[in-house]
Order: C-alpha cells, then structure tokens, then sequence
C-alpha cells in the first residue's frame, strides 16, 4: 500500500531564507504526489502535484518540487520564505485512478521575521 | 463562483448520539470525498461519492456512513458517537472526468464529542 513519511514534524526558517520540507514516499507502482497547505481555520489547498509528467513540479506562491524515483522521495522547496507562508504543509501520495489520498503526518513550518 | 463549503463550522455532540455534516461542492464538481482529520494529524480518507453512490471507503466502520443527493451535495452520518471522532471533518470537491487529485477542500467541521 501506498503511504508518505514527512521527515520534519516542525521546520522554523527566518524571513528570506530557503525552505525545504523533506517527504519520502512508498508506493508499489507510479504514484501520484502531492503537496497541501493548511492555514489556520482555512481548507486545504494544493501547492503542486506530480502526475508522471516532469520531474521537477512547480507550484503556487514559488514553491516548487522534485520527483526523485532513485530516492523515493517529494521534498517541497522555496528559494526564499515569506511570512505569510506560515502554515501546516501535507505530502500526499496515492496510485493513478485510486481516489484513497494518503496523507502525510504533517510538517509545520514557523517563519521567524 | 463559491467554493466547497460545508455545515456546520463547529458542533459539539454527546457520546452516543448521531451526527450529520453537510458539503456542497464547487460549482462544475460532481463527485465529494469525505476526510477526517485528527489534532495534530494529517487527513485520513473516509469515503467518496459519485453519482449518488459510495465509489470507494477508507478504513472507517459502518458507523460512517454518507448519502450524495441529485444536486452533487453530500452529508456525512456518524452514530454512536465516541470521543474518538472529535476531529475536523473535511470535504473536498472534484470532477470524476477530470480526475480525482483535482481535489477542492472546504474549510471543515470541527465536530468534539463530549
């Protein structure tokens, strides 16, 4: 079965600096990845996903993503963090065609001004 | 052009009661997948409708169980309410032609089970 293992349960970055949010993934077959972000009192958005196409995925706000199938791993990256991308971020895998999401446990990230 | 929203924003129920949570997907979705997520965890998949019928289930018993009406809105049951099932209740729209990882969330129901 599929599953995500989020490395970091907390990362903290200051204001400016480069974000790297590690996921490694298992999956029997070619999965489907995706990246979430949860604001406080807000719903899940999606960031970016990977469907078998390019293996470097970029996504809203300046986030981007690399498929690595040698590593089996989806980190989330950006150059430089902002404030406001304080929030709780969600690896997410699930095979082609299989409406079951699995969720990572979540990482939250803290942006120090 | 609303997005997913969901009923109501919080409740507070007694263990062993019943419990339905509403969603109305985005405008243009017909299919609704029902999420539970836990403090401090990530979402767990409940189930999914589709053309008034359960698709596909996660590992949740029979207590939940959901209902799709013709307009593509959905509910979500849960009886014999235990204190395990406070959590935040999510919905999340998509279009079953277009794929199902086109996933829109509302912003959920928190449900506490006293």
């Amino acid at each position: 079965a599929q599953s995500v293992t989020q490395l970091d349960s907390h990362v903290s970055v200051s204001e400016g600096t480069p974000v790297l949010l590690r996921c490694n993934y298992s999956s029997s077959y070619s999965p489907s990845l995706f990246w979430y972000v949860q604001h406080p009192n807000k719903g899940l958005q999606l960031l970016l996903k990977y469907t078998s196409a390019a293996t470097l995925v970029k996504g809203i706000n300046g986030f981007e993503a690399e498929f690595k199938k040698s590593e089996t791993s989806f980190h989330l990256t950006k150059p430089s963090a902002h404030m406001s991308d304080a929030a709780e971020y969600f690896c997410v895998v699930t095979l082609y065609n299989n409406n079951d999401m699995r969720f990572g446990a979540g990482t939250r990230l803290t942006v120090k001004p | 052009d609303a997005g997913v929203t969901q009923s109501p924003t919080h409740l507070i129920k007694t263990r062993g009661q019943q419990v339905t949570l509403r969603c109305s997907p985005k405008s243009g979705h017909d299919t609704v997948s029902w999420y539970q997520q836990a403090l401090g965890q990530g979402p767990q998949f409940i189930f999914q409708y589709y053309e008034e019928e359960e698709r596909q289930r996660g590992n949740f018993p029979d207590r939940f169980s959901g209902h799709q009406f013709p307009n593509y809105s959905s509910e979500l049951n849960v009886n014999a309410l235990l204190l395990g099932d406070s959590a935040l209740y999510l919905c999340a729209s998509s279009s079953w032609s277009s794929g199902f990882y086109e996933q829109y969330f509302g912003p959920g129901t928190r449900l506490t089970v006293t």
